[in-house]
């Protein structure tokens, strides 16, 4: 696509259900990342796909926490057993040299 | 803690005014990207530096690299309302290539 696609765009949930959110990169882009954004707090590393290369899952804040890529492309983020503390927008981006390009990001609120 | 130090975090100016945004580290990048960010929507790459020293000009927007590689300052020269929005740094050290370290973001209004 022209562009980097999250979906939903908005999610509401109730504390300790799962949820996933999916990223759709820019096709051929080698590098994905997801990146959490609180209000006042800038943009917060979660994991990053490069290549066929392992993730780099240094910035994941617990075991709640997982993500896949599936054949290179689409991404999938996963929180299980949500939290109050998980509120906040997760961007995706994805990358080929330098340089972000970032998608719209899901708004999930846990109620 | 922030790894990247935005100042300042607000900045509220009238149409026409020029304006200054820093971002200052202690930790060298190998290379500096300022982003913009409107509501609702994910950041958008402005610039990328990355030799020290260097300076690059977007239209009205200047951008410059420190020569030690760990400061970086954005400038808006006659600023118009459509330059309103968050502008967030990012820096990419050379032990974690591709990853990027952002800065909590200045966010700037301009009034007509």
């Amino acid at each position: 696509g022209a562009g980097v696609s999250q979906s939903p765009s908005n999610k509401v949930t109730e504390k300790g259900k799962d949820v996933e959110l999916r990223c759709d990169p820019i096709s051929g882009h080698t590098a994905l990342y997801w990146y959490r954004q609180s209000l006042g707090q800038g943009l917060e590393f979660l994991i990053y796909f490069q290549g066929n290369s392992a993730p780099d899952k240094s910035g994941l804040p617990s075991d709640r926490f997982s993500a896949e890529r599936t054949g290179g492309s689409v991404s999938t983020l996963t929180i299980q057993r949500t939290q109050q503390e998980d509120s906040a927008v997760y961007l995706c981006a994805s990358s080929l040299v330098s340089g972000y390009t970032f998608g719209s990001g899901t708004r999930l609120t846990v109620v | 803690t922030q790894l990247l130090e935005q100042s300042p975090q607000f900045l509220s100016i009238q149409e026409g005014e020029n304006l200054t945004v820093y971002c200052n580290s202690s930790s060298v990048f190998s290379s500096l990207q300022w982003y913009r960010q409107e509501p609702g929507e994910g950041p958008v790459l402005l610039v990328t530096v990355v030799t020290g020293g260097e300076v690059k000009k977007l239209k009205r927007l200047t951008f410059q690299f420190g020569d030690a590689r760990k400061d970086s300052s954005l400038h808006i020269t006659a600023a118009q309302p459509g330059d309103t929005g968050l502008y967030l740094c990012a820096g990419a050290r050379t032990d974690s290539w591709g990853k990027l370290q952002f800065g909590a973001g200045t966010q700037v209004v301009v009034t007509p």
